[in-house]
């Protein structure tokens, strides 16, 4: 049963801290979408990356986030520095062109 | 992205009847459609998808009908359950775009 894997689960860190979150796609998918969760603002697409190649992180504030795919079995977002108001659950997901995407069990992030 | 807030619209259904949860799209040029279920501390997970050349589709206890007159799409599910109790997100794409736009959740509480 194929699934994304996104490490870690939970994320308790204090403001200035750098965050990295890791996703690995589903093997042989050539997509893969970060979106960050909150109670305010729903889901929320931050970038994503076809065939490693970034095509859109026009959703990811650009001074402290980045978002990479070193290889295709791993796909990173980092947060340098965090601040409180990153707090929210972070989803990968991934999927074949731009239809069905499968999501991740999400990062919970806590910046205190 | 689009809103899951504090003010989600609710649906509240007794166990073993049928649930119909609706969306609107606002996109007359979108061409598929999915359903995802999002339970408490998980990822959206991939329920049924409709592309706009179909006007129903049928699967396990699970229905979607799209009437792209009135651009609206509902979610039928049969002898509803308490492990149904959950968010139901509609997202929309249509060829030639990226990504997929995610529609307001529904939240689903199923009463035993």
């Amino acid at each position: 049963d194929a699934r994304v894997t996104q490490t870690p689960r939970h994320k308790v860190t204090e403001m200035g801290q750098e965050v990295t979150m890791r996703c690995q796609p589903i093997l042989g998918h050539n997509t893969v979408f970060w979106y960050r969760q909150t109670m305010m603002q729903g889901l929320e697409l931050l970038a994503y990356f076809r065939n490693r190649a970034p095509l859109d992180d026009s959703g990811m504030p650009k001074d402290r986030f980045s978002a990479e795919m070193p290889d295709a079995t791993l796909a990173t977002l980092k947060i340098q520095p965090s601040e409180p108001r990153d707090s929210a659950v972070y989803f990968c997901a991934s999927g074949l062109l731009a239809d069905t995407q499968y999501f991740g069990p999400g990062t919970r992030l806590t910046v205190l | 992205g689009e809103s899951v807030g504090l003010h989600l619209p609710t649906l509240s259904v007794q166990e073993g009847d049928n649930s119909i949860i609706n969306c609107a799209y606002s996109n007359s040029a979108s061409d598929y459609f999915i359903w995802y279920k999002q339970e408490s501390g998980k990822g959206p997970q991939f329920i049924i998808d409709i592309r706009s050349n179909m006007d129903k589709r049928q699967g396990q206890r699970v229905t979607v009908l799209l009437n792209k007159t009135v651009k609206h799409l509902s979610l039928q599910i049969a002898a509803t359950q308490p492990g149904d109790s959950a968010v139901y997100f509609c997202a929309e794409n249509m060829t030639g775009r990226r990504a997929l736009t995610f529609g307001s959740g529904t939240r689903l509480q199923v009463q035993p």
